[in-house]
């Protein structure tokens, strides 16, 4: 019963180092989440896919990209990493489009990424 | 833009007594609300889920309610306890299934 798996658990970049954030979830939902979570400012939520083979913008999706690469996984993307994205990274995932509204979300451990 | 605010930011309450936790909405089309828990330095664990045609969820000593309307949402905590200390947040999930997060509120509970 793994759940919600994210690797690394954590990283320390330098400015203009580039990485990818790994998300892979095991319970067969349709829908997940990229969140960063930062001191005194809740989850904002990054980028999301609503079913495999679809992603769209969170909040806050500049300087990211991302991939569903199938159902179980989705991976996030720094392509150019920035002190401003220094920051404790949450994937989620659950069950949406057609498997009802009442799936609660499922949270990874997170990955502390510091960039310097 | 949806927007979730959760008040108050911090709460001190001491053990035994029963609290309320609010959490508030600008977009009253939601499919659902959620509440979550999360210990320092961990994940998130969900607590109790409402759906938009729901009022109420009760988890053992935890009760959520819903007013869809008033786009309002409570966390009620009975007979509280130490091992309740923790940061409580609320999520409402959107039509377009995106997913918001209040900043939430930390709770500490005196002995």
């Amino acid at each position: 019963n793994a759940g919600v798996t994210q690797t690394p658990k954590f990283q320390v970049l330098k400015t203009g180092q580039s990485m990818t954030l790994q998300c892979a979830q095991d319970m067969n939902h349709n829908s997940m989440y990229w969140y960063r979570q930062d001191p005194g400012m809740g989850l904002r939520l990054i980028y999301y896919s609503a079913s495999e083979g679809t992603t769209d913008k969170g909040e806050v999706p500049n300087g990211y990209n991302v991939s569903r690469l199938n159902k179980r996984e989705f991976s996030l993307r720094l392509e150019s990493a920035a002190p401003s994205q220094t920051s404790v990274y949450f994937c989620a995932s659950s069950e949406p489009k057609g498997g009802g509204y009442n799936s609660p979300l499922h949270f990874g451990n997170g990955t502390r990424l510091t960039v310097t | 833009k949806q927007e979730v605010t959760q008040i108050p930011a911090a709460l001190s309450v001491p053990e035994g007594e029963n609290l309320v936790l609010n959490c508030s909405f600008t977009d009253s089309a939601i499919y659902n609300l959620q509440w979550f828990r999360q210990d320092p330095g961990k994940g998130l664990t969900s607590l109790l889920l409402i759906q938009s045609s729901q009022r109420e969820q009760t988890s053992g000593r935890l009760n959520a309610s819903l007013d869809k309307s008033s786009g309002r949402s409570t966390l009620y905590i009975a007979a509280s306890q130490p091992g309740d200390s923790a940061t409580y947040l609320c999520a409402v999930m959107n039509r377009d299934d995106k997913i918001i997060f209040g900043k939430g509120t930390r709770l500490h509970i005196l002995p």
